[in-house]
């Protein structure tokens, strides 16, 4: 089947490291997106990324880091400069920027103690 | 990209249509609306999008305005499973990329 996988489900972390998100699509998309979502609120753009190599910065990019080495991979990086990790990481696909009907995986929530 | 003004949360009783309102008064004529929902703790599912045009799919209607100033979701005959945040999102399917997640609105489908 295709569609977006997000590993874990559930990430515990001691403040102060850093820890890498999972995120893989065989959905043949070129587009790629992470997202964070606080309790009650909506979704806030991390990073995106249009093309292999390629990424941008979204709304809320700082303390966060990704890469795009192969089209199924983006995994995102929550660096111990981001002040307040703890939320829900939703990472999403689409085929193209041009197209905003996007794919979301299940989501990854990070609780920092 | 417009901002978009829902409802908090809604009511709708099971079997019913469900009919789920959004503004977006200061759209753009490259503008598409676009609808998500989100069942509590899964990423967001897309349902459908338009431009002026009325759509219809497997899973709902949109509605849209004649001044595109406001639309409607319309779930025919909302089931239980239908309980989730509805977002309502405009943007224009052009070059570069953000696109504004709201707080929705949430609906609860009663019994």
């Amino acid at each position: 089947d295709g569609g977006i996988t997000q590993s874990p489900k559930y990430l515990f972390r001691k403040e102060g490291q850093n820890v890498t998100l999972s995120c893989e699509q065989n959905l043949n998309h070129d587009a790629m997106y992470w997202y964070r979502q606080d309790p009650g609120q909506g979704l806030r753009l991390i990073y995106y990324s249009q093309i292999v190599n390629d990424f941008q910065k979204g709304d809320i990019a700082e303390g966060y880091s990704v890469s795009r080495e192969k089209k199924e991979s983006f995994p995102l990086t929550v660096t111990s400069a981001q002040k307040n990790p703890t939320a829900f990481y939703l990472c999403a696909s689409s085929i193209g920027t041009l197209n905003n009907e996007q794919f979301f995986g299940p989501g990854t929530r990070l609780t920092v103690l | 990209d417009a901002k978009t003004t829902q409802p908090t949360s809604m009511d709708c009783a099971e079997g019913r249509a469900a009919n789920l309102p959004c503004n977006h008064s200061t759209i753009s004529g490259n503008e598409y609306v676009y609808w998500y929902r989100q069942i509590h703790s899964q990423g967001p599912q897309y349902i459908i999008h338009g431009l002026k045009n009325n759509e219809t799919n497997e899973m709902a209607s949109l509605i849209i305005t004649e001044d595109r100033k406001s639309s409607t979701l319309i779930l025919p005959h909302a089931t239980l499973r239908d309980t989730a945040v509805y977002y309502c999102i405009v943007r224009a399917n052009t070059g570069g990329f953000k696109t504004i997640f709201g707080a929705g609105t949430r609906l609860f489908v009663k019994a």
